[in-house]
């Protein structure tokens, strides 16, 4: 069964500053890896999506690394703002037929704070 | 926000009681999903829909049950409330089999 940690829990950083939050697992046959924000009584919005055959993906300040070999992924924050404060998950799909879709399997989160 | 509304926001149900959330999408997908949220486990997967009258189980799907009879609406049913199920439920979609998923705004449901 696929396991997914995400450390730290928690983070917090002055504003401007560039950061790093992890993700591993334990299967690395996965199809693709999804990072997520949250902000707080809120739904998840979609921030990356790495196939498996990527090595990474950008959008703006945000980049993330996938490391299949070695269970890891990771998503770098450049410049961090408040506004970045959430909680980020991550989230494997392991791939399947025309009948399995895609079903995720979460990790449970860093609470990112961006402090001014 | 991929055309995804999710009813009701909030509820609050007696223990032993049915209810039954709704998933409405705008854009006609094939694939749809449902989850749970609790503190310590993250998201879990209930079921999912691969098409009209089409649907699996995931990883917690004991006590539910799921409907769906039109693309747009799936229906996640549980028959008889406990105070487990208390969570937030979140309904997902993704657009291709296996590709990037969106996500409504979620269901507080509470079982008292």
């Amino acid at each position: 069964k696929q396991e997914v940690t995400q450390i730290p829990a928690a983070l917090s950083v002055p504003e401007g500053e560039n950061l790093v939050l992890n993700c591993s697992f334990t299967d690395s046959a996965i199809y693709n890896l999804q990072w997520f924000r949250q902000d707080p009584g809120k739904g998840l919005t979609s921030l990356l999506l790495i196939q498996s055959s990527q090595r990474e993906q950008t959008s703006g300040r945000l980049n993330a690394s996938l490391d299949k070999s070695s269970g890891r992924s990771t998503l770098y924050i450049a410049a961090s703002q408040p506004g970045d404060s959430a909680t980020y998950l991550c989230a494997l799909d392991m791939g399947g037929g025309e009948t399995s879709g895609s079903r995720l399997t979460f990790g449970e989160g860093t609470q990112l704070t961006v402090n001014p | 926000d991929a055309g995804i509304t999710q009813s009701p926001r909030h509820k609050v149900t007696e223990t032993g009681t049915p209810v039954t959330l709704r998933c409405h999408q705008t854009e006609n997908h094939r694939y749809m999903y449902w989850y749970r949220q609790d503190p310590g486990h993250g998201l879990r997967l209930i079921h999912y829909s691969y098409g009209v009258k089409d649907t699996d189980k995931g990883e917690v799907s004991d006590g539910y049950s799921v409907s769906r009879s039109k693309t747009e609406d799936f229906l996640l049913t549980l028959e008889s409330a406990t105070s487990s199920q208390t969570s937030v439920y979140f309904c997902a979609i993704t657009p291709h089999r296996q590709g990037e998923a969106f996500f409504g705004q979620g269901t507080r449901l509470t079982v008292v």
